[in-house]
């Protein structure tokens, strides 16, 4: 089973942030936040990840809560391209039996 | 960054022939390797994971007779559907992980078409 839950979908205005919440409750200490999309007939884009502290790169920001029980995508400034559906997912790469499971995502339409 | 490859992007074939499906690492060594396959407006749902050397580890309700998997070397993880039909028409999805455990990448994915 998942260990994520994410809203179905959402949707924002071009030009304004989009905020895309996940829940991961039973995160374990050595798994790590990944965040994909994919845009339709294709394989998942990388966007970021993160343990604990909060991170940024050119793509978007990821908020990562304290108890680390949850955690908000943040797409600064959404453009009609960003039109997705995203994943949130945990991942312990150390350990080689793990199973990368995804859950149902939320797909984010992006208004003109 | 690092990219994973898959081949063919789309592949049609006839009922009861074998497709492979190839999935390779360009510029990093992946110890493990992940199949997914995709139905239209679902999510990607986990068929099997394979480690370099080892046989592979199927999720359940995936025929491992049905879906071989090899993954014979460090760059190279390839799925064969056997005796295709149509029900195993799907997107399917190779994801590979570099030997840093925190590098995960996904391939473009291969449309397979059973007629």
């Amino acid at each position: 089973d998942a260990k994520t839950t994410q809203p179905t979908s959402m949707d924002c205005a071009e030009g304004r942030a989009a905020n895309l919440p996940c829940n991961h409750s039973t995160i374990s200490g050595n798994e790590y936040v990944y965040w994909y999309r994919q845009i339709h007939s294709q394989g998942p884009q990388y966007i970021i990840h993160g343990l604990k502290n909060n991170e940024t790169n050119e793509m978007a920001s990821l908020i990562i809560t304290e108890d680390r029980k949850s955690s908000t995508l943040i797409l600064p400034h959404a453009t009609l391209r960003d039109t997705a559906v995203y994943y949130c997912i945990v991942f312990a790469g150390g350990d080689s039996s793990y199973k990368l499971i995804f859950g149902s995502g939320t797909r984010l339409l992006v208004r003109p | 960054g690092a990219v994973v490859s898959q081949h063919p992007s789309r592949v049609i074939c006839k009922s009861g022939t074998s497709v492979k499906i190839e999935c390779r690492s360009l510029d990093f060594q992946a110890t493990t390797m992940f199949w997914y396959r995709q139905f239209p407006k679902q999510s990607l749902m986990l068929m099997a994971t394979s480690n370099e050397g080892s046989k592979a580890t199927y999720e359940q309700g995936v025929e491992k007779d049905k879906f071989l998997i090899n993954h014979a070397s460090l760059t190279l993880s390839t799925l064969t559907v056997t005796s295709a039909h149509p029900e195993d028409s799907s997107f399917y999805i190779c994801s590979a992980r570099d030997q840093s455990p925190r590098e995960l990448f996904f391939g473009e994915g291969s449309r397979l078409t059973v007629l």
